[in-house]
């Protein structure tokens, strides 16, 4: 299967700062990226489909403003946490596809610390 | 509106034994179906999927699922498990084949294999 890569793979920031998370499809162009959010033991949450070039389109319930993600070109969308906080700590999985029945590959995940 | 319902959020099962890890989900449109295994801090892999066609659907590492419309259960199976299947398991729906819409996601179950 194709390959998505995540990075960093974990990071510890101070309560306030801004975090930045990086996907990239490695053998492959994605058309859609995705960004998951999984809490201890739970399963992954959706927060935001981005397709290249276009806003992202937010889940129900995810701010905006704080979780900024941009997606420029076909292999690589960023996540940034802006001034985040400790309940923001929690495993971000990202996904891409490459056309619109293509299937998701998925990244290893970035495990998030908010001290 | 759709939704995946993962009975069992622990199944410990002896090595050889069968595994039998249950799915059922609710949509409005034909579904696509697919499990993925995620090991401890890992993405996820994909075992197998169901798109059209034949309702048993053969994945990697031995596992199967039979979609069952009338029941709208896609239970996972494997003849005989192994101590590497360890792992978390989520069963998830897609409306679109996964390319174009983000995947909801059951809670997912732990499989547990004794020695």
């Amino acid at each position: 299967g194709a390959v998505v890569s995540q990075h960093p793979s974990r990071v510890i920031c101070k309560s306030g700062t801004s975090v930045k998370i990086e996907c990239r499809s490695l053998d492959f162009q994605a058309t859609t990226m995705f960004w998951y959010r999984q809490f201890p033991k739970q399963s992954l949450m959706l927060m935001a489909t981005s397709n290249e070039g276009s806003k992202a389109t937010y889940e129900q319930g995810v701010e905006k403003d704080k979780f900024l993600i941009n997606h420029a070109s076909l292999t690589l969308s960023t996540l940034t946490v802006t001034s985040a906080h400790p309940e923001d700590s929690s495993f971000y999985i990202c996904s891409g596809a490459q056309g619109s029945i293509g299937e998701q590959f998925f990244g290893p995940g970035t495990r998030l610390t908010v001290l | 509106a759709q939704s995946v319902t993962q009975l069992g959020s622990h199944v410990s099962v002896s090595e050889g034994a069968l595994v039998l890890l249950r799915c059922n989900y609710s949509s409005s449109v034909p579904p696509y179906l697919f499990w993925y295994v995620q090991y401890p801090n890992q993405g996820l892999q994909l075992l197998l999927k169901y798109t059209t066609g034949a309702t048993l659907v053969k994945g990697i590492n031995g596992f199967e699922a039979e979609f069952k419309k009338s029941e709208t259960s896609f239970h996972l199976t494997k003849p005989s498990a192994h101590m590497s299947d360890a792992a978390e398991y989520f069963c998830a729906v897609s409306d679109t084949g996964g390319g174009a819409d983000g995947l909801t996601f059951g809670k997912g179950t732990h499989l547990i294999i004794q020695p």
